[in-house]
């Protein structure tokens, strides 16, 4: 069975621009979440979607936003992008509420020039 | 105070040491405890959920004490394999939402 699975694996974009990245969860899972990873830190809770509804939002900018679709999958938009929003974006699946035990995926590397 | 605050490491070991990570975390309220190894540049790996009764993987043995809001991890026989950043994870939801929490990471290194 496949992974979480997360594109683009890499992407450069420039300051005040917008980026769309993806993550399609295991099958059968229901809950999304989606964590930024700087150099030399643990991932930072971004969002967690369940069933198609934010269950959990971290300390991040309204910048920041995103959903779940019909099929589970799932988008994180960042708008107006800053040098520091350069990092790893990791995307992880679990199988009911994210309570359970999570699925990472490979991450998006992400950076802002 | 961090919510989640863990050994800061790095922890150079030879090959068979014993080596333990400890990790304590800030609200009572937390519900499920994992450990998950990282290795460079790669994405974080399910190591082992932690309970109140403890459990034990092979080499590797976790605990969770409530009561001192306290997680360990114990790895037995060290490999060269096991060379990787370890991270604690809590998991809580409260009123404003769900939330997950990971630690920095413990940094291991270990050596022939």
């Amino acid at each position: 069975d496949a992974g979480v699975t997360q594109s683009p694996t890499h992407l450069i974009k420039t300051r005040g621009q917008h980026v769309t990245l993806r993550c399609s969860p295991i099958s059968g899972h229901k809950s999304v979440s989606w964590y930024q990873q700087v150099l030399g830190q643990g991932p930072q809770f971004i969002f967690q979607y369940y069933e198609k509804e934010e269950r959990g939002r971290g300390n991040f900018p309204d910048r920041f936003s995103a959903r779940q679709f019909p099929n589970y999958s799932s988008e994180l938009n960042v708008n107006a992008l800053l040098l520091g929003d350069s990092a790893l974006y990791l995307c992880a699946s679990s199988l009911e509420d994210a309570i359970d035990t999570q699925y990472f995926g490979p991450g998006t590397r992400l950076t802002v020039l | 105070r961090k919510e989640v605050e863990q050994d800061p490491g790095p922890f150079n070991v030879p090959e068979g040491a014993t080596v333990a990570f400890n990790c304590t975390y800030s609200n009572s309220a937390s519900q499920s405890f994992f450990w998950y190894r990282q290795d460079c540049r790669k994405e974080p790996k399910l190591l082992m959920s932690v309970y109140s009764s403890g459990n034990e993987d092979g080499r590797f043995t976790a605990q969770l004490n409530r009561a001192s809001q306290y997680i360990s991890l114990l790895i037995r026989d060290s490999k060269l394999s096991d060379s990787a950043t370890y991270l604690c994870v809590v998991n809580l939801q409260g009123p404003g939402g769900f939330k997950t929490i990971f630690g920095a990471g413990t940094r291991l290194f270990v050596k022939a």
